[in-house]
């Protein structure tokens, strides 16, 4: 009963190479994300989808392609890998309405993928 | 633009003590949810706590509360009797806004480590 699941947890590839992570979720929200975390833990926003269209895409190159087949998936595809991209990559999702505040949606997280371009 | 800030990279406390993790956030929207999120060794991302803007009172979680105090924009979480188990990376996160259409940002951590 998984809630945000990735695939794969780990991926090891070599510089140039094409790679795609997989993440679905079962909660029915309908946002999901993408995020990224350096070596020094810091996390940061890349992509954002509701309902399958692009909401957030903050400033990362175009070799990184968030794919949304429908409300449940969010794939990121990597063109011609470089060794910066050596990352712990995580997906999340959220609900769309919450609280009557309206804020609270947090964010659920999967397991994250650790990529290492060598 | 927004920022969050967590000045403690470490903080150390002894098993049963509590502890509090700081975070100061900068906004200036008077709409906006306030999040910690904790990070054990095995990588996952768990959410612990939230608290909006307009929440009069400060939340809490079991052993989790949040000192909040708007004025000063200040978000700090508290751990109350620590275990072992709380030994991990803390990430305080803000959005601003209503709805999903504004991104979390998220703090630079703060380690934590429990002593026995």
């Amino acid at each position: 009963d998984t809630a945000v699941s990735q695939t794969p947890k780990y991926l090891v590839t070599q510089m140039g190479n094409d790679k795609s992570i997989k993440c679905e979720q079962n909660l029915g929200h309908d946002t999901m994300y993408w995020y990224k975390q350096d070596s020094k833990k810091f996390l940061k926003i890349m992509f954002s989808y509701n309902n399958k269209e692009l909401i957030i895409n903050e400033t990362v190159p175009n070799r990184f392609s968030p794919k949304s087949p429908d409300k449940a998936h969010l794939n990121l595809h990597i063109n011609s890998l470089e060794l910066g991209d050596s990352a712990v990559y995580f997906c999340a999702s959220s609900q769309g309405t919450s609280d009557r505040w309206g804020f609270r949606n947090e964010q659920f997280f999967g397991p994250g993928t650790r990529l290492t371009v060598l | 633009a927004q920022k969050i800030t967590q000045t403690q990279p470490g903080m150390f406390v002894q098993e049963k003590e509590a502890v509090t993790l700081d975070c100061t956030y900068d906004t200036s929207d008077q709409s906006y949810g306030l999040f910690w999120y904790k990070q054990p060794s095995s990588g996952e991302m768990i959410f612990l706590i939230y608290q909006g803007s307009y929440d009069e009172q400060n939340a809490t979680e079991g052993r989790y509360s949040l000192n909040f105090q708007k004025a000063r924009k200040s978000a700090n979480l508290v751990i109350s009797a620590s275990q072992l188990g709380d030994s991990a990376m803390y990430f305080c996160a803000m959005r601003e806004g209503y709805d999903n259409n504004n991104d979390m940002r998220f703090g630079a951590g703060t380690r934590l480590t429990v002593k026995p």
